[in-house]
């Protein structure tokens, strides 16, 4: 399977803890984009890489919101002191330039209790 | 006002029906379109994508594009119960590729 993969596909925390959650792009695709979808709601962006470099990140992504893309291949994205606000689906998608189309993973639940 | 607008739905059609979603949206910039399905529970899995105005037609899908009236639609003919999912209607331009998506139409086709 080529498509993008992310890791946990389910997670559930207690209210403080930290979680982090893995992406795996489709090999070579240079751009990399976070998204996270709450109930009855379109996906919203919340930050993309370049190859390693992250261009652009939205006002969601509060302080507690941390992403890397070391080496520009696989990403992560970390949240610390969650809150039960944070509960959603976190979206992971690729693509090969700035304007082709976004491949998006199945998705990691977080449930916050 | 959000930057794209479409009908929740639910949408419920007999198996066989032509389908018809559709979107508005106010930026100008915009020039890239995509329709998503998202089954429950699962990630947006792409249909169609489209760039500027005018038809797209993929089996039983067809995308078309007005960009004088702002407005987006997507058609499936002789629908089937396994289209039964939400659709999600995504586009970007501009200086910027990040994805503004609508909030996605429920759909149910009964068998």
């Amino acid at each position: 399977d080529t498509g993008v993969s992310q890791n946990p596909r389910h997670k559930i925390t207690k209210r403080g803890q930290n979680v982090t959650f893995r992406c795996d792009p489709i090999s070579e695709h240079n751009r990399l984009y976070w998204y996270r979808q709450t109930l009855g709601q379109g996906p919203e962006f919340l930050t993309y890489f370049q190859n390693e470099a992250q261009l652009e990140k939205s006002r969601l992504l509060s302080d507690r919101f941390s992403a890397e893309r070391p080496k520009g291949s696989f990403s992560t994205l970390e949240i610390q002191r969650t809150e039960q606000g944070d509960s959603a689906m976190y979206l992971c998608a690729s693509s090969f330039g700035n304007k082709d189309e976004q491949y998006f993973g199945p998705g990691t639940r977080l449930t916050v209790t | 006002q959000k930057e794209v607008e479409q009908d929740p739905g639910p949408l419920s059609v007999p198996e066989g029906a032509i389908v018809s979603l559709n979107c508005t949206y106010s930026n100008s910039a915009f020039q890239y379109f995509m329709w998503y399905r998202q089954y429950s529970r699962k990630g947006p899995e792409l249909l169609m994508y489209t760039y500027s105005s005018g038809n797209k037609e993929d089996g039983r899908f067809t995308a078309q594009v007005d960009k004088s009236s702002k407005y987006i639609s997507l058609f499936i003919r002789d629908s089937q119960p396994s289209d039964s999912a939400t659709y999600l209607c995504a586009m970007f331009g501009g200086a910027t590729n990040k994805l503004i998506f609508g909030t996605g139409t429920l759909l149910a086709v009964q068998p």
